[in-house]
């Protein structure tokens, strides 16, 4: 079974410029989150939708990071304008939320973002 | 709010060594606790989990028992292996309708020497 796809694995870019994130979640799961990890903070959540619509986005850093979730295959996450502080690894989890528990989280390989 | 606290790393030990990593949390009502590990340049994959007081969670070896009186949730190996070599996170979740999120902690490097 696939799990959850992300792409790109690697992406390098200058300041300024704009990146998008995608993620594919496992078929089937209702809940999709977007973390983020570095050296410094550790593992941040960014963002979390159930059923497509967005939950918390309380831990989004600022304005220049938005999420969507179109349809319940496909999520991204985009960062206009990139900035060098940015650079981590962004994880997409999805998992099959019920009765008041959260469930199992898939995680994806990760995207690592370097900007210069 | 909820919390995890784990154990400082990084930890390095020799094959067949004994493993604890400790891991105690803060949280209102009852949580389920889980253990996640990540291999490096992959993301985080369940380990083990127990959903409730006294419950023990295992796999691949590895041990951890829901502690509710001294709220921990210590992660044990008896005898580790270089391919245990790893960063280990304690993570929770609160029950009821708005348990719909992870509380992760900080993460533990292990390194296993052969």
């Amino acid at each position: 079974d696939a799990g959850v796809i992300q792409s790109p694995r690697h992406e390098v870019t200058e300041m300024g410029q704009e990146v998008t994130l995608r993620c594919k979640p496992i078929s089937g799961h209702n809940s999709l989150f977007w973390y983020r990890q570095t050296m410094m903070r550790g593992l941040e959540l960014l963002i979390y939708f159930n059923n497509n619509v967005p939950i918390d986005d309380s831990g989004m850093p600022e304005d220049r990071f938005s999420a969507k979730m179109p349809n319940a295959s496909f999520s991204t996450l985009k960062i206009q304008p990139s900035e060098p502080r940015d650079s981590a690894v962004y994880f997409c989890a999805s998992s099959l939320a019920s009765g008041g528990f959260p469930g199992e989280l898939f995680f994806g390989e990760g995207s690592r973002l370097t900007v210069l | 709010g909820d919390s995890v606290t784990q154990m400082e790393g990084p930890v390095t030990l020799s094959e067949e060594a004994f493993l604890t990593i400790n891991c105690t949390y803060t949280a209102t009502g009852y949580p389920s606790l889980f253990w996640y590990v990540q291999y490096p340049g992959e993301g985080l994959q369940l380990l083990l989990k127990a959903t409730k007081a006294d419950d023990k969670g295992s796999n691949k070896g590895f041990e951890a028992t829901y502690r509710k009186e001294t709220t921990s949730f210590h992660l044990e190996k008896g005898s580790v292996q270089v391919s245990d070599s790893a960063v280990y996170f304690c993570a929770l979740s609160d029950s009821g309708p708005t348990a719909r999120q992870l509380t992760f902690g900080s993460g533990t490097q292990l390194t296993v020497l052969p």
